[in-house]
């Protein structure tokens, strides 16, 4: 059974850059695309971007410009970097893998982690 | 504003069933056959209910079907138990950068 977890600090200061690594356990994470998924509190989710294995990424237009994503496959983690964060960042982080092949749906996500933006 | 359209909220008596309505476009819903459908409980992570409009993954009751019609995909959950009783969201791969959209969630009351 795949699973996966998500870390990394769960206080950010505003403008500074918010880090995040999901780990997946009890599968391979090559030859599928990985995508990080954020909700704020009581409100929607938000797709934030995604990654295949090769290191291939696609962002959500509306954060691009402050998103990178990376992968590690010796490690089976693929990471979240979002730059000059406001309060408006503050939400649940989840990373999830992608099912099928470009069909844009989720079949495995992490608990989520809280992540909040406040000096 | 989410990309698609759902109703704040619906209910329905236990063994009773309901139909929630996802509302999109061309660009998304009513172009391509890729609408999936999740079920969030409080304080827990989204879980994959269907995905290719009709299609459930292993494990999720015949009880959850889906559907679409044009722009308008749709969940029905029949014979409603206590347990359904969560937040519902739609989502649908687009055909524009943004990739794939969410709704913007049902809340389900079993009353």
């Amino acid at each position: 059974q795949v699973q996966l977890q998500e870390s990394g600090p769960g206080l950010v200061k505003p403008s500074e850059t918010l880090s995040l690594t999901c780990t997946v356990s009890g599968g391979s994470i090559s030859s599928y695309y990985w995508s990080w998924i954020r909700q704020p509190a009581g409100k929607g989710l938000e797709w934030i971007g995604r990654i295949y294995t090769s290191g291939s990424t696609n962002y959500n237009p509306s954060l691009k410009s402050r998103v990178t994503m990376s992968v590690d496959t010796s490690k089976n983690q693929f990471s979240l970097k979002l730059s000059s964060v406001t309060a408006a960042d503050t939400a649940v982080y989840y990373c999830a893998r992608e099912g099928g092949w470009n069909e844009g749906y989720f079949d495995y996500w992490g608990q989520g982690t809280l992540v909040t933006v406040s000096s | 504003q989410s990309a698609l359209t759902q109703p704040a909220s619906v209910s329905g008596s236990p063994g009773q069933s309901i139909t929630i309505s996802c509302t999109g476009t061309s660009s998304d819903v009513g172009g391509y056959n890729y609408v999936s459908w999740y079920q969030q409980h409080p304080g827990k992570a989204p879980k994959l209910m269907i995905y290719e409009v009709s299609n459930r993954p292993s494990g999720v009751p015949d009880r959850f079907s889906g559907s679409k019609s044009g722009n308008t995909a749709s969940l029905t959950i029949s014979g409603l138990q206590a347990e359904d009783e969560a937040d519902y969201y739609c989502s649908s791969y687009t055909s524009s950068s943004t990739y794939v959209v969410f709704g913007g969630g049902t809340k389900l009351t079993v009353l």
